[in-house]
């Protein structure tokens, strides 16, 4: 699976729009980008995925560069329990086609009141 | 989202001895586990992957040996340290994945946190 890169920390402000970059230069064509997060001690949870459209949810949306490079994920207003480490992954849809989540370091996003 | 659960959430064993994991996917089959381990302030590192009725697979690095994982059900999946030392202390993860269609999706457990003495 192609690595990703994510900015190790960021910080953001109560009811703030949070915006958490994720670089993926070597994508494929038929990896899907996904976000999850671990909140300390938990263990992760889905946020988002997406190909090549922008998404949304009720946690998040996902905008996707049109050259699929890079995405952004958006938590439109974030609130102190967001505070976790974001992990952005790429991966091919089916397992035996070697989908399998490989999480690399992660962003880890302080929300500060 | 469907839920995963682990038991125990946390175990204290002395070295040398084996300690059993279990895996559940409550409402919903799964027909692809896999086992993650985390160390204190490190990412997720991914085991094994297993799949119902089949031999595990198991990642580079990783003592098959060590880390006996079976896939007996569609519902549950089992990790077992064997003669488990201090460094096999860590934060022990399962993942479930389902079939019929939900391939994107892939549900985490809450984790087993083991301490070895």
């Amino acid at each position: 699976d192609a690595k990703t890169t994510q900015p190790p920390s960021m910080d953001c402000a109560e009811g703030r729009a949070a915006n958490l970059p994720c670089n993926h230069s070597t994508i494929s064509g038929n990896e899907y980008v996904y976000w999850y997060r671990q909140i300390h001690s938990q263990g992760p949870q889905y946020i988002i995925h997406g190909l090549k459209n922008n998404e949304t949810n009720e946690m998040a949306s996902l905008i996707i560069t049109e050259d699929r490079k890079s995405s952004t994920l958006i938590l439109p207003h974030a609130t102190l329990r967001d505070t976790a480490v974001y992990y952005c992954i790429v991966r091919v849809l089916y397992y035996n086609q070697g989908g399998k989540l490989i999480f690399g370091q992660g962003t880890e996003l302080s929300v500060k009141p | 989202g469907a839920v995963v659960s682990q038991h125990p959430s946390w175990v204290i064993c002395k070295s040398g001895t084996s300690v059993k994991i279990e895996c559940r996917s409550l409402d919903f089959q799964a027909t692809t586990m896999f086992w993650y381990r985390q160390f204190p302030k490190q990412s997720l590192m991914l085991m094994a992957t297993s799949n119902e009725g089949s031999k595990a697979t198991y990642e580079q690095g990783v003592e098959k040996d060590k880390f006996l994982i079976n896939h007996a059900s569609l519902t549950l999946s089992t990790l077992t340290v064997t003669s488990a030392h201090p460094e096999d202390s860590s934060f022990y993860i399962c993942s479930a994945r389902g079939d019929s269609g939900r391939f994107h999706e892939q549900f985490f457990g809450p984790g087993t946190r083991l301490t070895v003495l």
